[in-house]
């Protein structure tokens, strides 16, 4: 696609559920981020998959938080059991590597009632 | 990756251009000086990025200064579309290591008032 496409664009879950996040990066793009955005607040590192190395999952919470992306496009962040702390905006972005600018999706936004 | 400082907030009238200043004092060789904005409720999007030529495309212009401690992000006929948080981010331009990531801080909330 043109963009970064990331669904659902509003989730509202109960404390205790899990939830999945989907990102389409852009097509031929080998990077990709997940981003966590609080209110107010800066955007954090998550985790970041390129090509067919080992993710870096460094900047994930908790064990609640895991990642995949298969086939080297689509990726799913799932939090299980979600707190309310958990809610915030996740922000998914792709680049095609060495330097080129990250093109970001418009996020989801994750509330937690 | 070296640590930028930008002022919280700056206003613009409509149609003037917007200066944004950046400081990097300890930014070092081969990083490059990124920028980025948010608009409200939107994911960051990509402006413009350099090392120590100035650069321009259809978006803005980035003037870095010679010692590279410092750089400014111009707009140069601000729209009341351009309010946003810009960033200014240093890092290494390759994605070798752990030289992908990219680190936000705070930012500058620009204001652009008709």
């Amino acid at each position: 696609g043109a963009g970064v496409s990331q669904s659902p664009s509003n989730k509202v879950t109960e404390k205790g559920k899990d939830v999945e996040l989907r990102c389409d990066p852009i097509s031929g793009h080998t990077a990709l981020y997940w981003y966590r955005q609080s209110l107010g607040q800066g955007l954090e590192f998550l985790i970041y998959f390129q090509g067919n190395s080992a993710p870096d999952k460094s900047g994930l919470p908790s064990d609640r938080f895991s990642a995949e992306r298969t086939g080297g496009s689509v990726s799913t962040l799932t939090i299980q059991r979600t707190q309310q702390e958990d809610s915030a905006v996740y922000l998914c972005a792709s680049s095609p590597g060495q330097g080129r600018g990250y093109t970001f999706g418009s996020g989801t936004r994750l509330t937690v009632v | 990756d070296a640590k930028t400082t930008q002022p919280t907030s700056m206003d613009c009238a409509e149609g003037r251009a917007a200066n944004l200043p950046c400081n990097h004092s300890t930014i070092s060789g081969n990083e490059y000086v990124y920028w980025y904005r948010q608009i409200h409720s939107q994911g960051p999007q990509y402006i413009i990025h350099g090392l120590k030529n100035n650069e321009t495309n259809e978006m803005a212009s980035l003037i870095i200064t010679e010692d590279r401690k410092s750089s400014t992000l111009i707009l140069p006929h601000a729209t009341l579309r351009d309010t946003a948080v810009y960033y200014c981010i240093v890092k290494l331009s390759s994605t070798g290591g752990s030289n992908y990531k990219l680190t936000f801080g705070k930012g500058t909330l620009l204001t652009v008032n008709p």
